[in-house]
């Protein structure tokens, strides 16, 4: 079955310590994202590839940080930076015409991770 | 500021009713989605309505799209306690999606 993988589905992290949140995807996609969603807020972009090798910040970078050395992979790291990390994490793929460069069908989204600071 | 501002916030209705959402945007568009997403799941894409498209249906799901007033509206018809659900509008603008709070609604059978 195609689809995008997120693990955990649960992590707890102590403060000061840095976490890797997973996502695969199957789907050949070649955009990939990743949100940040918090209790009766909408979601908000943290960081976003289009292509392998390459990434650029979102609008709450800030003590975070990714990679994406595989078209499949793009798994997030939450810092000791990140001061206020308990959230719920959400990781879509897309594809991207290749014509115009936009985004001109569905994201599909993992089924979230939920990360608390112990 | 945030793309994509949905109105009502919550919505309660009877199983059987309709459910409209609203949701407004500040800039220009290529297209909108609306995502629908259960408790502590990931948000599943029901539909997107380009910005040369006024009106777009998917079975029990209608939305609209005026440029001019940069809105849009999600109507349920014939709602279904399976419906209950947490409904997100989302702007795409470029090559990234931006999504409003979302609207809270609750299906009661």
């Amino acid at each position: 079955d195609g689809g995008i993988t997120q693990s955990p589905k649960y992590l707890f992290r102590k403060e000061g310590q840095n976490v890797t949140l997973s996502c695969e995807q199957n789907l050949n996609h070649d955009a990939m994202y990743w949100y940040r969603q918090d209790p009766g807020q909408g979601l908000r972009l943290i960081y976003y590839s289009q292509i392998v090798n390459d990434f650029q910040k979102g609008d709450i970078a800030e003590g975070y940080s990714v990679s994406r050395e595989k078209k499949e992979s793009f798994p997030l790291t939450v810092t000791s930076a990140q001061k206020n990390p308990t959230a719920f994490y959400l990781c879509a793929s897309s594809i991207v015409s290749t014509v115009t460069g936009f985004l001109n069908t569905e994201a599909f989204f993992g089924q979230g991770t939920r990360l608390t600071v112990v | 500021s945030q793309q994509g501002e949905e109105d009502p916030q919550a919505l309660s209705i009877q199983e059987g009713e309709n459910a409209t959402m609203n949701c407004s945007y500040k800039t220009s568009i290529n297209n909108l989605q609306w995502y629908r997403q259960n408790s502590g799941r990931g948000l599943v894409h029901l539909i997107l309505i380009r910005s040369n498209e006024r009106e777009k249906h998917s079975g029990r799901l209608r939305v609209t799209l005026d440029t001019s007033k940069k809105s849009s509206s999600l109507l349920i018809t014939a709602s279904r306690a399976a419906d209950t659900a947490s409904y997100f509008c989302a702007t795409e603008r470029g090559n990234r999606l931006a999504f409003g709070k979302g609207n809270q609604v609750v299906v009661i059978p």
